[in-house]
This record gives structure tokens, sequence and C-alpha cells, in this order.
């Protein structure tokens, strides 16, 4: 069966980065995009991009760019998520989500989400 | 950029009625490429309808999805005791984005 596995919460500092793994199993890991989305507390969902796990590219929002990176590493299936410079309203869960092979853009399998606290 | 607007941000009903969510799009959504998530607290997002109106795998079929070019419906046929949570529309061209939300509560 399809799992996506995170890593577990983070605390960081204002300035900081913090990078989130998403560990994949029971699909063949480079045939599907991997999308990452976050959810501030009490609010509402955001894309922030995807990365292609076969060839590596990547699609960023144009929110997070120059901010975020996506990497993968195909050996043990994990993609990552990095996100730079940190701020407090950078507080948030973060999923990743496997991509829809139906509708490219969609996630039909999640990650159970990451944490991300931000606080001086 | 496309922005995403759903309508109620709240829709109190009783288990066996009808929902009705709406989210409309302030430009056309090329291809239908409008899909539909489920919340419920503390879990990730289900995906349960793909453009506009094909139900994902595994959704019942008292799910539906309507619409085209700027406005679009998830119709819940029955609610069950389940369905209660919050629903997001999300267009998924190039740069996806996501509604605001409408939540479904118990009346």
């Amino acid at each position: 069966q399809v799992q996506l596995v995170q890593s577990g919460a983070e605390v960081k500092k204002p300035g900081a980065s913090v990078k989130v793994s998403c560990k994949a199993s029971g699909y063949t890991f480079t045939g599907y995009y991997m999308h990452w989305v976050r959810q501030a507390p009490g609010q509402g969902l955001e894309w922030m991009g995807w990365i292609n796990p076969n060839s590596g590219g990547t699609n960023y929002a144009q929110k997070f760019q120059g901010r975020v990176t996506m990497t993968r590493d195909t050996s043990i299936s994990t993609a990552y998520m990095e996100l730079s410079r940190l701020r407090s309203d950078d507080t948030a869960v973060y999923y990743c989500a496997r991509e829809n092979i139906a509708a490219a853009g969609t996630g039909d399998y999640w990650g159970q989400g990451t944490l991300v606290t931000v606080s001086s | 950029e496309i922005v995403l607007t759903q309508s109620p941000g709240t829709l109190s009903l009783s288990p066996g009625e009808r929902a009705t969510l709406s989210c409309r799009a302030s430009q056309s959504v090329s291809s239908s490429y409008l899909a539909w998530y489920q919340q419920k607290p503390g879990q990730a997002p289900r995906l349960l309808i793909y453009g506009a109106s094909s139900r994902a795998t595994g959704i019942p079929d008292r799910f539906s999805g309507s619409g085209s070019g700027t406005d679009f419906t998830l119709t819940i046929s029955r609610l069950e005791p389940e369905d209660f949570a919050v629903y997001y529309c999300q267009q998924y061209g190039s740069s996806p984005l996501f509604g605001g939300g409408t939540k479904v509560e118990i009346k």
C-alpha cells in the first residue's frame, strides 16, 4: 500500500532553515511527482511546489521562490523540502503529497504532516 | 492570478440532508482543472473529485462534482456522520492553488 511518512515536528528560530523529509513506499518513487503543501494553524491550504523525483526538476510557487528547495534521494525513495530564512508566519503543518497520475497537480496520497514552529 | 472563492464559509446541516458547496474562480479554469478535497481535524486532506466531476478512487457516489468555466459545485447527496469536515476546492493548472474552504458542521 502507498505510504508517505514524514519527519517529526521541528522548532526553529527566525532566520533559520528547516528541512522536512517524506519517505515513500508501496509504489515506484520515480514514477510520480511529489508536491508540497502547507497549512498555517486554523488556516487553509497553500501549494508550495513540486519535484519530479525522476529528473530532479522542480516548480516552485512564486511566493516561495528563492527560499524553498525541493530535492530527492532516489536510493531511499525520499523527498525533501527545505525552507530558509524562516519567519513566524512560516509556522505551519507541511505536507507532502503524491501526484494523482490521472490529474497532474492533485494529490492522491498524503503524508501525515510535519509541524514546523518558528519562534524566538 | 486566479482567486478561488468558496461559499458559504460554514454550512450547518443534519445527517441525511443534502449539502451544496460552491467554488467560484476569478477567471476561467482551463480544461476543468478543478478538484475537491475533504479535511478532518488533525488529518491530511483527502482527494474527492478531480476534473470537476470525476470521483477519485474509493470515493462514495454520494459525492459529486459539477461545473465549468468559473463556477463549480460539490454536492453531497445525503450527509453521513463522517462527512462533517472542511472542504477545499483547488485549481490545478500550472500553479495550483486552493480556495479558502467551507466547513460543513452538524446542525
